[in-house]
């Protein structure tokens, strides 16, 4: 089983909607969690971080943590063609110390206009 | 300069040529961490500095060999490559924290011929 999964898309979207993006963990333990935005040929940047069970909104961001489930989501509201980019789940596992951050392998969004 | 800046941006080597890529933080982070980020892949972690010490080796072969000479500055030099190393090479900064989130550099990409 790999310690992050997500679902590596594509996923097509149509502009306006909301984008549902995924992530599933392995280690029960794990207390952060972060979705990273990368566009193609650049470096990952964060735009979401969570640590407690529930929702956090951060503008058009909704990151969505289920520890009992070892679920985490991340909602985009209102879609845009700019927010086309993979998106990587990150999670801090306990148990490996507490600065080792284990990525998923992303998930491919496309927003169609 | 502000964030985390790389160098080179783009490097093409030979199996038997010796390189370093460079990293420079200006956040005044006390963590760096070098990530390997191959197609279809996960990004990999592959060594973690902590105040300028190694505190983590992901396995990395003897090829690779980092340096950080002090907490703002982080080297990986590079030496008889194979192919299969062409990957993009990420570094990345923190501070010492359980909830410390990570920020990337651009990235340097490398071709091994």
């Amino acid at each position: 089983q790999k310690e992050v999964e997500q679902n590596s898309g594509p996923l097509s979207v149509p502009e306006g909607a909301i984008a549902s993006l995924n992530c599933t963990y392995s280690d029960r333990g794990s207390q952060s969690f972060f979705w990273y935005r990368q566009y193609s040929g650049k470096s990952p940047e964060l735009i979401m971080s969570i640590y407690s069970n529930g929702d956090k909104e951060d503008g058009r961001f909704t990151a969505q943590l289920n520890k009992a489930s070892q679920y985490v989501s991340l909602l985009i509201r209102d879609s845009q063609p700019s927010d086309s980019a993979t998106y990587l789940c990150a999670v801090r596992p306990l148990l490996q110390g507490a600065q080792k951050l284990v990525f998923g392998q992303g998930t491919r969004l496309t927003i169609n206009p | 300069e502000t964030g985390v800046t790389q160098t080179p941006r783009h490097l093409v080597m030979g199996m038997t040529n010796k390189k370093s890529l460079k990293c420079e933080q200006h956040l005044g982070h006390n963590a760096m961490y070098w990530y390997k980020q191959s197609a279809k892949k996960p990004l990999e972690l592959m060594f973690v500095y902590n105040f300028k010490e190694q505190t983590e080796n992901n396995s990395v072969p003897s090829r690779f060999s980092p340096e950080c000479p002090n907490s703002s500055h982080l080297f990986l030099h590079l030496h008889t490559l194979q192919p299969e190393d062409s990957a993009l090479y990420l570094c990345a900064s923190s501070q010492l924290t359980d909830t410390g989130e990570l920020f990337f550099g651009e990235g340097s990409r490398l071709t091994v011929l």
